[in-house]
């Protein structure tokens, strides 16, 4: 396995379930990044950690929880969601050199996960 | 291999000026591209995306253009102010839609 993988590749659940999404780089990077892709809106960052601790929360509503065990993996638990939630859920991950985004700080991305609230 | 490139790297203006942001790629098979702020020590704000079917997006004092077939991307700032400091990023976001590639940033000072 190379790169960032993502699971499930789809995923649709209805208002009341529980469920997770799974990101997993194998990079070597030390951040991790979930971010959502809504129809015709810009990409939307929601989470991200650096060394494992959260850097930022972008006011995201609690239904979503993110959790990062280890530097390569990264989850994002989804509970009692609304059909407005249905999204592309990208994770992404880069290594933080600590500068804010200096020189080719590329961030690799999983292919994401579909996720569709009935 | 897509490359972003943004020019200048860094730039301070007075209150007031107008000014021009430059960001090149080497690629043009693109599905969008994003203008991003980032302010020091917090994440990305997304301040204007352009899908690759459209010339330009305004919001507010902001206008981005893009000329896909160049390669090219401009974000103009309108009357700039001292809350415009930060670091502007142009992000290209590739076809398959897994791959955003950021350039460097230009890091703007708007003097009092």
């Amino acid at each position: 396995e190379t790169g960032v993988t993502q699971t499930p590749r789809h995923l649709v659940m209805g208002m009341t379930n529980k469920k997770s999404l799974k990101c997993e780089q194998h990079l070597g990077h030390n951040a991790m990044y979930w971010y959502k892709q809504s129809a015709k809106k810009p990409l939307e960052l929601m989470f991200v950690y650096s060394l494992e601790e959260r850097v930022e929360n972008n006011s995201v509503p609690s239904r979503f929880s993110p959790e990062c065990p280890n530097s390569s993996h990264l989850f994002l638990h989804l509970h009692t969601l609304q059909p407005e939630d249905s999204a592309l859920y990208l994770c992404a991950s880069s290594q933080d050199s600590g500068l804010p985004y200096s020189g080719a700080n590329v961030l690799t991305f999983g292919a994401g996960s579909r996720l569709t609230v009935l | 291999k897509q490359e972003v490139t943004q020019i200048p790297a860094a730039l301070s203006v007075p209150e007031g000026e107008n000014l021009v942001l430059n960001c090149s790629f080497t690629d043009s098979a693109i599905y969008n591209l994003q203008w991003f702020r980032q302010d020091p020590g917090k994440g990305l704000t997304s301040l204007l995306l352009i899908q690759s079917s459209q010339r330009e997006q305004t919001s507010g004092r902001l206008n981005a253009s893009l000329d896909k077939s160049s390669g090219r991307s401009t974000l103009y700032i309108a009357a700039s102010q001292p809350g415009d400091s930060a670091t502007y990023l142009c992000a290209v976001f590739n076809n398959a839609g897994n791959m955003l590639t950021f350039g460097g940033g230009t890091r703007l000072m708007v003097k009092p």
